[in-house]
């Protein structure tokens, strides 16, 4: 089955600074790949998608990129906030069959003032 | 904006009890999931759900688990004899077409 491998665990940036985080994916025929904000105590909330046709998805401080060559993507958060301190999960599934999402391990972002 | 509901917030049992965990999709979704949650690690898939039948399930999800859509608006989970490794949050999840899926807010299950 899929497997999804999320890096870095937990990420500490400065106020205004940007994160990254990577997460490699295993099966080839996945083509949805979701991220999810989960703050202490609430449910995951979904912050952007990318589908296997495109390469690049933003919005506002927010970006996506999708290597499907080398099942990579990854969450970009610009100009960060102390409001994005959460952890973000990524999230692979194959589509047309509404099947079950596989979530990565989680990364902890700490943005500090 | 429409939410997906779970009740109870909070259900405490005990080992070898049965519990149900209640959920009301989006009106408009079709497929639904049941995902969990133990403290401080990932989501993990349970089980989905599609015209009144049990699309996908995971190895989670063995003989003690089973989900209902009593009514077109409740979706549940019931454990038949909870263990306390059952002990985690539950999110119930919808989704209209397939792409985006919404959680609920979840019901976290302590067994003692």
């Amino acid at each position: 089955g899929e497997n999804v491998e999320q890096h870095p665990s937990t990420l500490s940036v400065q106020e205004g600074d940007s994160a990254v985080i990577k997460c490699t994916y295993s099966d080839s025929a996945s083509n949805y790949f979701p991220w999810y904000k989960q703050e202490l105590g609430k449910r995951p909330q979904l912050i952007i998608d990318i589908r296997s046709n495109v390469g690049e998805k933003k919005d506002q401080r927010i970006a996506v990129t999708l290597n499907k060559t080398a099942k990579h993507f990854s969450l970009h958060i610009t100009e960060t906030q102390p409001e994005d301190s959460a952890v973000y999960f990524c999230a692979a599934n194959l589509t047309g069959t509404a099947s079950k999402l596989t979530f990565g391990t989680g990364t902890r972002l700490q943005v500090t003032l | 904006e429409p939410e997906v509901t779970q009740t109870p917030s909070h259900q405490v049992t005990q080992m070898g009890q049965e519990v149900i965990l209640r959920c009301v999709p989006i009106s408009n979704h079709l497929y639904f999931y049941w995902y969990r949650q133990i403290l401080g690690q990932k989501v993990e898939f349970l089980v989905s759900f599609y015209n009144n039948e049990i699309s996908e399930k995971s190895e989670i999800f063995d003989d003690q688990f089973s989900v209902e859509r009593p009514d077109g608006s409740n979706f549940t989970l019931k454990i038949r004899s909870t263990k306390l490794e059952d002990s985690a949050m539950y999110f119930c999840a919808s989704t209209q077409q397939g792409y985006e899926q919404y959680f609920g807010p979840g019901t976290r299950l302590t067994v003692t």
